[in-house]
């Protein structure tokens, strides 16, 4: 079975600064998708970045960009220029090609300092 | 657009009693839906998935018998939480799918308070 593992539960990071969080994930697939979403405080889940498995390139929205390494199995969020409306909860989430079922990370909260 | 909706935003019973909820995908046919429950503080664990005109297909644990849904339609998914208790008491989030290729989209979840 496939697991998604944050292992932050909370960060802080200064407004205007960079902040990386991380995710783990354990599948024996070789396709696959994996998600960031964001749930502020409204808890409205919202998708901050995709990426296909099979791209090797990594996905960027703006400020956001991960950094995917297939073969560590690893998925982290990079957020650039954090500002206040970045505080929230961030989920990592994995979905198989042939299952329309996400898992979900436990979670990390950031926290922005301005 | 891909907007989904969830009815009521928030609602309040007593015991025993029945509580529906509403999903709707505003702007896209969704051929399959997703239910999750969220605790405080915790990730969203998924409850079911369920295609038009299909049973439901639930995740391990999730009691069937209680939560009951039906997916009557591309555009809707309702679940129904039986005599509800106040262990049932949680956040329930909704998703809609087009298809395999495209993301879920989530509604805005349903707080659900047992007294």
């Amino acid at each position: 079975a496939q697991t998604v593992t944050q292992s932050q539960p909370e960060m802080s990071v200064q407004e205007a600064e960079t902040v990386t969080l991380s995710c783990t994930y354990d599948t024996s697939e070789s396709d696959y998708y994996l998600f960031w979403y964001k749930q502020p405080p409204s808890r409205q889940m919202i998708l901050v970045i995709r990426q296909e498995a099979y791209k090797q390139q990594n996905a960027t929205e703006n400020r956001f960009s991960v950094n995917f390494q297939k073969a560590a199995k690893s998925f982290s969020l990079k957020i650039s220029d954090s500002q206040l409306g970045d505080a929230a909860m961030y989920f990592c989430a994995y979905r198989s090609w042939e299952d329309d079922k996400i898992i979900f990370g436990k979670g990390t909260r950031l926290h922005i300092l301005p | 657009g891909a907007v989904v909706s969830q009815h009521p935003s928030w609602v309040i019973c007593k015991s025993g009693t029945s509580v529906k909820i509403e999903c709707r995908s505003l702007d896209f046919q969704a051929t399959t839906m997703f239910w999750y429950r969220q605790f405080p503080k915790q990730s969203l664990m998924l409850m079911a998935t369920s295609n038009e005109g299909s049973k439901a297909t639930y995740e391990q644990g999730v009691e069937k018998d209680k939560f009951l849904i039906n997916h009557a339609s591309l555009t809707l998914s309702t679940l129904t939480v039986t005599s509800a208790h106040p262990e049932d008491s949680s956040f329930y989030i909704c998703s809609a799918s087009r298809d395999r290729a495209n993301e879920q989209f989530f509604g805005p979840g349903t707080r659900l308070t047992v007294l």
